[in-house]
């Protein structure tokens, strides 16, 4: 199994507090992704990096911000959490380290967030 | 938008069966992956098919594309229970950050 590590695995906040899900990866691997999956839609791109302060978004980034001072390390912050902000979030890292990539990713073991 | 979609939704056979499931998507790709996602745990990467390839084989498992149709299939062969799971198509467009987009997902129930 890939080394990643999503912390918390699960938490419980109140609308308008801010949040920040951490994703810890072992592998050294360039490309870390935040991914949300809901009920009806699958799993959406939030936010990823390609390198240490190297970032961009994706198809659902309103209301997130990430950072990636470090290769091991890619936080997911809300910085005022809503009740649409309810979900599961997925830490990804792409097949590779360097600058090749192999294509697929591997997943973390999510974070389940309830925003009450 | 959904850049990929599987077919059918629901799936449920009985154990030894063969299980199809279907992708289709819009926009011409890189490559295109199967993942799968055991209940409450993360995605495990299945297969990947790139856009040059027709079919490929791992283990019980079957991928083929069909780039003219913008389609891809995957058969897992002499189903197990143990497959149960949700089954997610996924395409790269670029092949360059692996910004992978989803597709909503198959479940598959398998009957002992």
């Amino acid at each position: 199994d890939a080394g990643i590590t999503q912390s918390p695995r699960h938490k419980v906040t109140e609308t308008g507090t801010p949040v920040t899900l951490r994703c810890h990866q072992t592998e050294n691997h360039r490309y870390m992704y935040w991914y949300r999956q809901d009920p009806g839609h699958g799993l959406r791109l939030i936010h990823y990096s390609y390198g240490v302060k190297d970032t961009d978004k994706g198809e659902v980034s309103d209301g997130y911000s990430v950072s990636r001072s470090k290769t091991e390390d890619f936080l997911l912050t809300l910085e005022s959490a809503t009740s649409s902000q309810t979900s599961v979030y997925f830490c990804a890292i792409s097949g590779a380290s360097g600058r090749l990539n192999t294509g697929e990713l591997f997943f973390g073991e999510g974070s389940r967030l309830t925003v009450l | 938008s959904q850049q990929g979609e599987e077919d059918p939704q629901a799936l449920s056979i009985q154990e030894g069966e063969n299980a199809t499931m279907n992708c289709s998507y819009k926009t011409s790709i890189n490559n295109l992956q199967w993942y799968r996602q055991n209940s409450g745990r993360g995605l495990v990467h299945l297969i990947l098919i790139r856009s040059n390839e027709r079919e490929k084989h791992s283990g019980r498992l079957r991928v083929t594309l069909d780039t003219s149709k913008k389609s891809s299939s995957l058969l897992i062969t002499a189903s197990r229970a143990a497959d149960t799971a949700s089954y997610f198509c996924a395409t790269d467009l670029t092949g360059a950050n692996s910004k992978l987009t989803f597709g909503k997902g198959i479940t598959l129930s398998v009957r002992p």
